[in-house]
């Protein structure tokens, strides 16, 4: 199996442009998350999904993140206008159900100028 | 509400030591499931072990070993002979009943020096 595949690996905007991030799940599993990884917050759950409906999206920062799971293989989080203070590295993760284990992608390491 | 906590920071050891990493986790549900990662420093983070909370046997996996006590809500993680290659952080987390999502520990960092 591939495992959950993250694109892109790095990304370097500049502040106020939009970003997009996106994670393909490994095949068959039903919950996908997205987590961020900062020295300060340590790693956060952002949101997560299960059978492509979000089903806790409390650790959501703010209105300008939103993520979208439009199909079982296909997921994306959008940050528009980004800030400098959203630098982070972003990690999608995949389970069979949310009770198993959570395999996790490469990660995309975000840099807002 | 959920927490894992890993008091120590940053462990510093010599190759061959054993070291042994900390969690302590609370929790008011009585089903859950405890976890450990690794994230060497190439920054991915890679699963070691799944522990769900009716089932207390220890694991030994070649040399890592686990000891989960519910008594003292602990799940601490144990390398035999380190090796270089162990250097990493090492995160323990917790699903529990109604959260149901990973609340992770801020880490363990260890280092293993020649």
């Amino acid at each position: 199996d591939a495992g959950v595949i993250q694109s892109p690996r790095h990304e370097v905007t500049e502040m106020g442009q939009e970003v997009t991030l996106r994670c393909k799940p490994i095949s068959g599993h039903n919950s996908l998350f997205w987590y961020r990884q900062t020295m300060m917050r340590g790693l956060e759950l952002l949101i997560y999904f299960n059978n492509n409906v979000p089903i806790d999206d409390s650790g959501m920062p703010e209105d300008r993140f939103s993520a979208k799971m439009p199909n079982a293989s296909f997921s994306t989080l959008k940050i528009q206008p980004s800030e400098p203070r959203d630098s982070a590295v972003y990690f999608c993760a995949s389970s069979q159900t949310r009770w198993e284990t959570q395999y996790f992608g490469p990660g995309t390491r975000l840099l807002v100028l | 509400a959920q927490k894992v906590t890993q008091a120590q920071t940053e462990i510093s050891v010599v190759e061959k030591e054993d070291v042994t990493l900390d969690c302590v986790y609370e929790t008011r549900d009585t089903t859950y499931y405890l976890f450990w990662y690794k994230q060497p420093p190439s920054g991915e983070l890679v699963f070691l072990i799944r522990r769900n909370s009716f089932d207390e046997q220890n694991e030994i996996s070649g040399r890592y070993s686990w000891n989960f006590q519910k008594s003292t809500s602990s799940f601490n993680f144990t390398i035999t002979a380190s090796q270089v290659v162990d250097s990493a952080v090492y995160f323990c987390a917790l699903n529990s009943g109604t959260a149901s999502k990973l609340t992770f520990g801020t880490g363990t960092r260890l280092q293993v020096t020649l």
